[in-house]
């Protein structure tokens, strides 16, 4: 089964600083992965997502992520924060399995924004 | 396009008391998926369905129950609350669960509260 890994449960960095959040996945095949972002009281919206192809993916609101399969690792970075951006970040692997497609995600990544 | 809906919004329960949340979808969507939400655990699937009159269970599935009667919505029950059903709940749907590479879209969640 895929599991997924983001071992910094906070994180927080002034506005105008660079961001990376960290995710690191288990699966056996070639991973699907996605990541997320929760506002305060919203659900959940899909920042970008990596199929295949070019292993650097650039997402929405100026984020991009790197797909690296030799540390099992997708990382979200952006190069100058806004404070807009604080919010929880999840990491996700979506994989086909016997019963069909099943998305796991992380326990997420709290980002906070100082002015 | 209101995407997918969740009523109610928030709700208090005492224990032993029933409830149903409701989703609603107007993508036309085949797929659709209840997770809970909890602190520090990310999301975790509870029930599914890859179409109309079907259910799956998913991660956590014990002590609720699913029925997905339209094709546009997806019901979860809980027929006796416990203390430990207290959770954010999130519901989702997609397109194409065959596929590995299977984007969810989010409904804003229900807050539930059983005392």
């Amino acid at each position: 089964a895929q599991s997924v890994t983001q071992p910094d449960i906070h994180i927080t960095v002034s506005e105008g600083a660079s961001l990376e959040l960290r995710c690191n996945y288990s699966y056996g095949a070639t991973p699907y992965l996605f990541w997320y972002v929760q506002s305060p009281g919203q659900g959940l919206q899909l920042l970008l997502k990596y199929f295949s192809g070019d292993t650097l993916v650039q997402g929405i609101k100026g984020f991009e992520a790197e797909f690296k399969r030799s540390q099992s690792s997708f990382n979200l970075r952006k190069p100058s924060v806004h404070w807009s951006d604080a919010a929880e970040y999840f990491c996700a692997v979506g994989a086909l399995t016997g019963g069909g497609n099943k998305l796991t995600f992380g326990t997420g990544t709290q980002l906070k924004v100082e002015l | 396009n209101a995407g997918v809906t969740q009523t109610p919004k928030f709700r208090v329960l005492k224990t032993g008391q029933s409830m149903t949340l409701l989703c609603a979808q107007d993508m036309n969507h085949e797929y659709m998926y209840w997770y809970r939400q909890d602190p520090g655990m990310g999301l975790r699937l509870i029930h599914y369905s890859v179409g109309e009159g079907t259910t799956a269970k998913g991660e956590v599935p014990d002590g609720y129950n699913v029925s997905r009667l339209k094709k546009q919505n997806f019901l979860l029950g809980l027929e006796s609350a416990a203390p430990s059903q207290t959770s954010v709940y999130f519901c989702a749907s997609s397109q194409d669960q065959r596929s590995g590479a299977n984007v969810l879209t989010f409904g804003a969640g229900s807050r539930l509260t059983v005392l």
